[in-house]
């Protein structure tokens, strides 16, 4: 069984500070993992992913997030916080045996202050 | 490409009734997945229909079926309406292939409302 775990609910900083939003992951298998990000009244959207390649992932928005095997983690980080960046934000697990099903965590949401 | 659609936006329905949500995946994408997201549950996956065939299910009642036809556009059902199924649900399309996991493109989702 697979599953993640977002150690922070909610994440509050101010705009142009550093973002730092954990995760950490379980899975019997070598997972690919995802951040998808969800603004207020909108779909989901990737930001990034990670499937056994590279272990530092850049994603969209001056997004990274880095793959740490020994501490099952996938922390998604930013340099500096916009406003825009206001939303929840959730960690996605899935196995890689040709299976669609996402496993999400519970969801951080990250607010940003002026 | 025009993205996921998913009709109706919005749907209020009282309990025992049945309903039918549709979603229109990208264009060339033959994988459609439902997810149901609540302030309780979070986002939970209901079931994958790929080629017009259920590849995987969730942990949900039989009272949520689904369907895909031969343009891979997939409805989903859930008879017997009760009040915990008010959710948004979510459909995402996929390019499936079988080397690992492809990303999920999701629609705006269907907010359900049981009365």
């Amino acid at each position: 069984a697979q599953s993640v775990t977002q150690l922070d609910s909610h994440v509050s900083v101010s705009e142009g500070t550093p973002v730092l939003l954990r995760c950490n992951y379980s899975s019997s298998y070598s997972p690919s993992l995802f951040w998808y990000v969800q603004h207020p009244n909108k779909g989901l959207q990737l930001l990034l992913k990670y499937t056994s390649a590279a272990t530092l992932v850049k994603g969209i928005n001056g997004f990274e997030a880095e793959f740490k095997k020994s501490e099952t983690s996938f922390h998604l980080t930013k340099p500096s916080a916009h406003m825009s960046d206001a939303a929840e934000y959730f960690c996605v697990v899935s196995d890689n045996f040709g299976n669609e099903k996402l496993t999400f965590g519970t969801g951080t949401r990250l607010t940003i202050i002026p | 490409k025009a993205g996921v659609t998913q009709t109706p936006r919005y749907l209020i329905k009282t309990r025992g009734q049945q309903v039918t949500l549709s979603c229109s995946p990208i264009s060339g994408h033959r994988s459609v997945s439902w997810y149901q997201q609540t302030p309780g549950q979070g986002l939970q996956f209901l079931f994958e229909y790929f080629s017009e065939t259920q590849r995987n299910k969730g942990n949900f009642p039989g009272r949520f079926s689904g369907r895909q036809f031969s343009n891979s556009r997939s409805e989903m059902n859930v008879s017997t309406l009760e009040l915990g199924d008010s959710a948004l649900y979510l459909c995402a399309s996929s390019d499936r292939d079988r080397s690992g996991a492809n990303e999920q493109f999701f629609g705006p989702g269907t907010r359900l409302t049981v009365l």
